[in-house]
């Protein structure tokens, strides 16, 4: 089956950076990628997703990268703020396929002011 | 308000114990998915249900059932319980027929506390 492999597991940067959260992903049929934040005490929340005919997408200070030859995919955040500090999962599935989401383990970012 | 409800909020019993986990979908969503999440390994799944039948088990254990009703709600039933099983355990639905995934809506989960 599917496995997420997510990093890193924990991410410190000052407000106003950049921060990047990598997953690499097994099963080449995979085809779809959504990212979730999970912020204290709530469930996860989709923030972005990006499927396989893609190489980009980008939602204001949000964009995720996908490498279907390397099997990985991205996350970027631009001009992080304090706000943005929360645990963000990636995950896999097949699209049209009966297949729940794999998650990764998480990445907890904290965006220092 | 994400519109997936879970009861109860946090639950704590003791090893031996049987408990019931409870989660309205969102109003539209037919398929329910269970996932449990504790600290050291992420959100590993469970079991999905597809109106009310079966979809897609994970690494369940046999001590855990779960059924979804015919009014889609669904519960999770956790037996025999072991301070293991302590974790926080959400339920996700999906717009999709349940061959597709549009992504999920989370509800803000159940916290288990096995003692």
């Amino acid at each position: 089956g599917e496995n997420v492999e997510q990093h890193p597991s924990t991410l410190s940067v000052q407000e106003g950076d950049s921060a990047v959260i990598k997953c690499t992903y097994s099963d080449s049929a995979s085809n779809y990628f959504p990212w979730y934040k999970q912020e204290l005490g709530k469930g996860p929340q989709l923030i972005i997703d990006i499927r396989s005919n893609v190489g980009e997408k980008k939602d204001q200070r949000i964009a995720v990268t996908l490498n279907k030859t390397a099997k990985h995919f991205s996350l970027h955040i631009t001009e992080t703020q304090p706000e943005d500090s929360a645990v963000y999962f990636c995950a896999a599935s097949i699209r049209k396929g009966n297949t729940p989401l794999v998650f990764g383990k998480g990445t907890r970012l904290s965006v220092i002011a | 308000d994400s519109g997936v409800t879970q009861t109860p909020k946090h639950l704590i019993t003791a090893t031996g114990q049987r408990v019931t986990l409870r989660c309205s979908p969102r109003s539209g969503d037919l398929s329910v998915y269970w996932y449990q999440q504790s600290l050291d390994q992420g959100l590993q799944f469970l079991i999905q249900y597809y109106n009310g039948e079966e979809r897609a088990k994970g690494n369940i254990l046999e001590r855990f059932s779960a059924q979804q009703f015919p009014d889609l709600h669904s519960e999770l039933n956790l037996s025999s319980l072991e301070l293991g099983d302590s974790a926080l355990y959400f339920c996700a639905s999906s717009a999709g027929t349940g061959g597709d995934v549009y992504g999920y809506t989370f509800g803000s989960g159940t916290r288990l506390t096995v003692v």
